[in-house]
């Protein structure tokens, strides 16, 4: 069964304070990794594709990385408005050829930034 | 306005009751999605549409059923509710894309309560 662990399940830091979240996936041959960056009483927003090991990708303070068994994404000098929970899916190659309806979604790590 | 819009944005309703939450979109996606979300267990798929002809059922689809009405408007409804539905409900949208990209375009969320 595909399965996708995120932790810290929560995280605060300060102002300025960089650090990284994991998302560790078991999958039978991964086919993409995605991140989504989720504000309170809204739906999730999408941030990022990583399709192989080694593949970054960047997006003003974040950067996601990923390797055969996890991603990290970091964040670098955070500000308050990063506060959100990160949300991690995977899709197996093994599902087949398919769409988002493939996705398999972690339970998300909700950062504090304060200020 | 959104490019995803869900109606309600929070329902109470009692047992037994039948609630149909809506969604419609004005991205232009063929496909559409409904997902679940619970505190501690992520997001779940319910049920997704390539078409209007085309219904598929997801990972939790009992207890629901869906509709698709045009393109644009995708309903969820729930025949007789009961207290364990009660959650976060969102609509999603997405375009074909291969490889797949991940990207989830979500409404909101409806909020329901069931007493």
């Amino acid at each position: 069964e595909d399965q996708v662990t995120q932790s810290p399940e929560a995280l605060r830091l300060q102002e300025g304070e960089s650090s990284s979240l994991n998302c560790s996936y078991t999958v039978s041959g991964l086919r993409g990794l995605f991140w989504y960056r989720q504000d309170p009483g809204k739906g999730p927003e999408f941030l990022f594709t990583l399709y192989s090991a080694g593949e970054e990708k960047e997006k003003e303070r974040l950067k996601a990385t990923l390797t055969k068994k996890e991603s990290f994404l970091h964040i670098t000098a955070p500000k308050p408005e990063d506060s959100a929970t990160y949300l991690c899916a995977v899709q197996a190659y093994l599902s087949g050829w398919g769409g988002s309806e493939k996705l398999v979604f972690g339970k998300g790590t909700k950062l504090t930034v304060n200020p | 306005d959104a490019d995803v819009t869900q109606t309600p944005r929070n329902r109470i309703t009692k047992t037994g009751k039948r609630i149909m939450l809506e969604c419609s979109q004005t991205k232009g996606h063929d496909r559409m999605y409904w997902y679940r979300q619970d505190p501690g267990l992520g997001l779940r798929l319910i049920y997704y549409s390539f078409d209007v002809k085309d219904i598929n059922k997801g990972e939790i689809s009992d207890g629901y059923s869906v509709s698709r009405q045009a393109q644009a408007k995708f309903s969820l409804s729930l025949e007789s509710a009961i207290p364990n539905q009660t959650a976060l409900y969102f609509c999603a949208t997405s375009r074909l894309a291969d490889p797949n990209t991940g990207e989830l375009f979500f409404g909101e969320g409806s909020r329901l309560t069931v007493l």
